[in-house]
């Protein structure tokens, strides 16, 4: 089975500009993470959408959103960057949701971000 | 609310010799506990996992972990560490039952010396 699959790998954007990444799930799985990784910060949490319907949302300013298709394929975007918003972005998928938790994540291998 | 601390932020051990990278955890309620790894430049990959039953968990490349409910523990373990096992490791939580998100720690990094 494919793995997650994330792109683009790289992206170097201006301070103001919007961007959009792209995640394709492992086939079959249909619950979608996103994370924002950085140094200091650590891995925090962005969303979470299962079967289309975004089922959490980490603590992120409103520039922050995101969507899944109908296929579990997910994207999210960010409006006006900041030179703070540069970042791994990583996505995660999984069989199931919060309600059933159990399920681990496999993570793609993220979206590099740099904002100048 | 739950949260997950990983207290080393930076575990030394030579090739050989057992490993153990610790977390603790705090939920209301049941926990789903995990571990994950980290490759420089690569995205994370699941080690292993409790939910229920056993309390020592095995996982991938040798490595296990032991759910301590008296002390909100889930300490990562391997009885002989290699240098190739040389990454950042994840402790993460998740509420059983409940609708939220998985929690991550803020990492702790492993460097096995040869």
């Amino acid at each position: 089975k494919a793995g997650v699959t994330q792109t683009p790998r790289y992206l170097i954007k201006t301070r103001g500009q919007q961007v959009t990444l792209s995640c394709s799930p492992i086939s079959g799985h249909r619950s979608v993470s996103w994370y924002q990784q950085t140094p200091g910060q650590g891995l925090q949490f962005l969303f979470e959408y299962f079967s289309e319907t975004q089922r959490n949302k980490g603590n992120f300013p409103g520039r922050f959103s995101g969507r899944q298709f109908s296929n579990s394929r997910s994207e999210m975007n960010v409006s006006t960057l900041e030179l703070g918003d540069s970042a791994l972005y990583l996505c995660a998928s999984s069989l199931g949701s919060g309600g059933s938790g159990s399920y681990e994540q496999y993570f793609g291998p993220g979206t590099r971000l740099t904002v100048t | 609310a739950q949260s997950v601390a990983q207290p080393e932020d930076q575990v030394n051990v030579a090739e050989g010799n057992p490993l153990t990278v610790k977390c603790t955890y705090s939920v209301s309620g049941n926990p789903y506990l995990f571990w994950y790894v980290q490759y420089p430049n690569r995205g994370l990959q699941f080690l292993l996992k409790y939910i229920t039953g056993d309390n020592l968990v095995k996982g991938s490349y040798g490595f296990e972990a032991e759910f301590n409910k008296s002390q909100t523990s889930f300490h990562l373990k391997k009885p002989s560490a290699l240098v190739s096992d040389s990454a950042l490791y994840f402790c993460a939580v998740r509420v059983l039952g409940g609708n939220t998100p998985l929690v991550f720690g803020k990492g702790t990094r492993l460097s096995v010396i040869a």
